[in-house]
């Protein structure tokens, strides 16, 4: 399995309040993904990285932003949480187009 | 129109059949395919990569129709572990812009 883990694996928060997950990687891969995966949606890409500090934007990356100053570590934050942003969070890493995603975070934003 | 469309399913099959998964994507210039596997409640793992010649992987085979834009995987001789959703992702190539289809669900039942 490829080396990637996810901070924390469970969180509850309240609305309004500020959320960062955590993605780390020991793969040494250029290309980092933050997805949203829900009912009736499939996975849907928030943010990607393809290298140190260059970010761009998926297709729901609204409240949401990402930072990577290292090659190993992809963070993703939600500024002010809304019960929209109730889902389960997956990274995945790739080098060469096939993407290894990490445990996911299940997010309940009450 | 969705971008990658999937028969959501459920397909519940007796060990030891035969099963086919089609999954057809609207943007022509999509260049890599690939089927990922989904366990409930867990990450995508990616199943095989699709070739424009077609792959085999032990019971599972994957073929591309490139003119008629869909991705089929059949699973041959179904095992119990077999049940799990299966994805359909494409790329286009010119960046990181992976679609996923909302997914297969198949079960293989005793």
């Amino acid at each position: 399995d490829a080396g990637i883990t996810q901070s924390p694996r469970h969180k509850v928060t309240e609305t309004g309040t500020p959320v960062t997950l955590r993605c780390h990687q020991t793969e040494n891969h250029r290309y980092m993904y933050w997805y949203r995966q829900d009912p009736g949606h499939g996975l849907r890409l928030i943010h990607y990285s393809y290298g140190v500090k260059d970010t761009d934007k998926g297709e729901v990356s609204d409240g949401y932003s990402v930072s990577r100053s290292k090659t190993e570590d992809f963070l993703l934050t939600l500024e002010s949480a809304t019960s929209s942003q109730t889902s389960v969070y997956f990274c995945a890493i790739s080098e060469n187009y096939e993407q290894y995603f990490g445990p996911g975070t299940r997010l309940t934003v009450t | 129109r969705k971008e990658v469309e999937q028969d959501p399913g459920p397909f519940n099959v007796p060990e030891g059949a035969t099963v086919a998964f089609n999954c057809t994507y609207s943007n022509s210039a999509s260049q890599s395919f690939f089927w990922y596997r989904q366990d409930c409640r867990k990450e995508p793992k990616l199943l095989m990569s699709v070739y424009s010649s077609g792959n085999e992987d032990g019971r599972f085979t994957a073929q591309l129709n490139r003119a008629s834009q869909y991705i089929s995987l059949l699973i041959r001789d179904s095992k119990l572990s077999d049940s799990a959703t299966y994805l359909c992702v494409v790329n286009d190539n010119y960046g990181q812009n992976f679609v996923f289809g909302p997914g297969t669900r198949l079960s293989v039942l005793p």
